[in-house]
């Protein structure tokens, strides 16, 4: 089946850890995207990938680090600079190739840091 | 910063009534999507129309937008329990160093009643 895994679906993190929440698609998209969304608020853009080794910074990309290295993978590592990682993380990708198409969701990775 | 401004933030409606939802954006867009999202779960793709598209349909959806308002609604006609859910709109940048960006929206929380 064709789509876009995201792993682990819970994460627990300790204060001050680096944490690397996965994503993989095999859509054969270009373009893969990270966001965050906090209880009853929308969707906010960490950052976003248009290409192989290119990744530009969405709007919330402080304490957020991301690779580019393989077509189908886009993994996000949360830092220790993040000071409030706390979230429910959602990985998209999307045809890409020169607009911005439907874009095809993971299930989603609930951060927690206890 | 938020690209899209969905209005209501919450609506609460009977089945068999229509649910309409509001979008307003700020920047020039190269077309506006539509997506749900069931609790805790990724989005799904209900519709995109494009920039220089006035009105486009799928099944019980109809979707309008207005470039010159910078606004768009999304109509969902003879609504079911099974409508329940949160919707997004999403704008795609059309160029510029926010080339391939999605923006999402803060969304609207509606409740179909049986």
């Amino acid at each position: 089946d064709g789509g876009i895994t995201q792993s682990p679906k819970y994460l627990f993190r300790k204060e001050g850890q680096n944490v690397t929440l996965s994503c993989e698609q095999n859509l054969n998209h270009d373009a893969m995207y990270w966001y965050r969304q906090d209880p009853g608020q929308g969707l906010r853009l960490i950052y976003y990938s248009q290409i192989v080794n290119d990744f530009q910074k969405g709007d919330i990309a402080e304490g957020y680090s991301v690779s580019r290295e393989k077509k189908e993978s886009f993994p996000l590592t949360v830092t220790s600079a993040q000071k409030n990682p706390t979230a429910f993380y959602l990985c998209a990708s999307s045809l890409g190739q020169g607009t911005t198409t439907e874009a095809f969701f993971g299930q989603g990775t609930r951060l927690t840091v206890v | 910063s938020q690209q899209g401004e969905e209005d209501p933030q919450a609506l609460s409606i009977q089945e068999g009534e229509n649910a309409t939802m509001n979008c307003s954006y700020k920047t020039s867009i190269n077309n506006l999507q539509w997506y749900r999202q069931n609790s805790g779960r990724g989005l799904v793709h209900l519709i995109l129309i494009r920039s220089n598209e006035r009105e486009k349909h799928s099944g019980r959806l109809r979707v309008t937008l207005d470039t010159s308002k910078k606004s768009s609604s999304l109509l969902i006609t003879a609504s079911r329990a099974a409508d329940t859910a949160s919707y997004f709109c999403a704008t795609g940048d059309s160029g510029g160093t926010s080339y391939g960006k999605l923006t999402f929206g803060q969304g609207t929380i509606l409740t179909v009643h049986p």
